[in-house]
């Protein structure tokens, strides 16, 4: 069985700071991916990075970056310069196979 | 690149009903994925379609049900409707099981 745990249901950080998101997993797996997904109001899930965990190298995408601790089964997400539109529930996700294991997500709220 | 479709957008059913959910993968995604977003439930894996097989299901009853194309789109059917199956159920599609999964807008279905 896998599971992710997001701790923060709710974030804020104000307009052009940096806010990091925490995401821990668990899986038996050796091979498996690691996700993040935003979700705006408007409800549709977007992709925001990936990360493999055979890399040791964190993914980086524009100002979303990761900081992969494999040993300590963590996953959380720095996004840097914040904007208004990057307000949305946040949800780390496991792909060890077949299926997405969803954290119970994060609230962030980026406020002008 | 058009992406995932799903339809209808809402769906309004009374306890006991059918409802049928429909999703068109992007082109070339051979694998479609569904869950369901309930209220303080999160996301959670109902079912994987591959290649027109069923590969695997979530923790949910028979009575959620679908199938999938030769086109690669897919259908996902609840029957004897039940008020707890209100909720928003989206459809994901990818290129293989290890690849990350692009999600559509959702269907918002409402029973009464």
């Amino acid at each position: 069985a896998q599971t992710v745990t997001q701790s923060q249901p709710e974030m804020s950080v104000q307009e052009a700071e940096t806010v990091t998101l925490s995401c821990t997993y668990d899986t038996s797996e050796n091979n498996y991916y690691l996700f993040w997904y935003k979700q705006p109001p408007s409800r549709q899930m977007i992709l925001v990075i990936r990360q493999e965990a055979y890399k040791q190298q964190n993914a980086t995408e524009n100002r979303f970056s990761v900081n992969f601790q494999k040993a300590a089964k963590s996953f959380s997400l720095k996004i840097s310069d914040s904007q208004l539109g990057d307000t949305a529930m946040y949800f780390c996700a496991l792909n060890a196979g077949n299926m997405l294991t969803f954290g119970g997500g994060t609230r962030l709220m980026v406020k002008p | 690149e058009a992406g995932v479709t799903q339809s209808p957008t809402h769906l309004i059913k009374t306890r006991g009903q059918q409802a049928t959910l429909r999703c068109s993968p992007i082109s070339g995604h051979t694998s479609v994925y569904w869950y369901q977003q309930a209220l303080g439930l999160g996301l959670q894996f109902l079912l994987w379609y591959d290649e027109g097989e069923e590969r695997n299901r979530g923790n949910f009853p028979p009575r959620f049900s679908g199938r999938q194309f030769p086109n690669y789109s897919s259908e996902l059917n609840v029957n004897a409707l039940e008020l707890e199956d209100s909720a928003l159920y989206l459809c994901a599609s990818s290129l293989g099981d290890r690849f990350e999964q692009f999600f559509g807008p959702g269907t918002r279905l409402t029973v009464l």
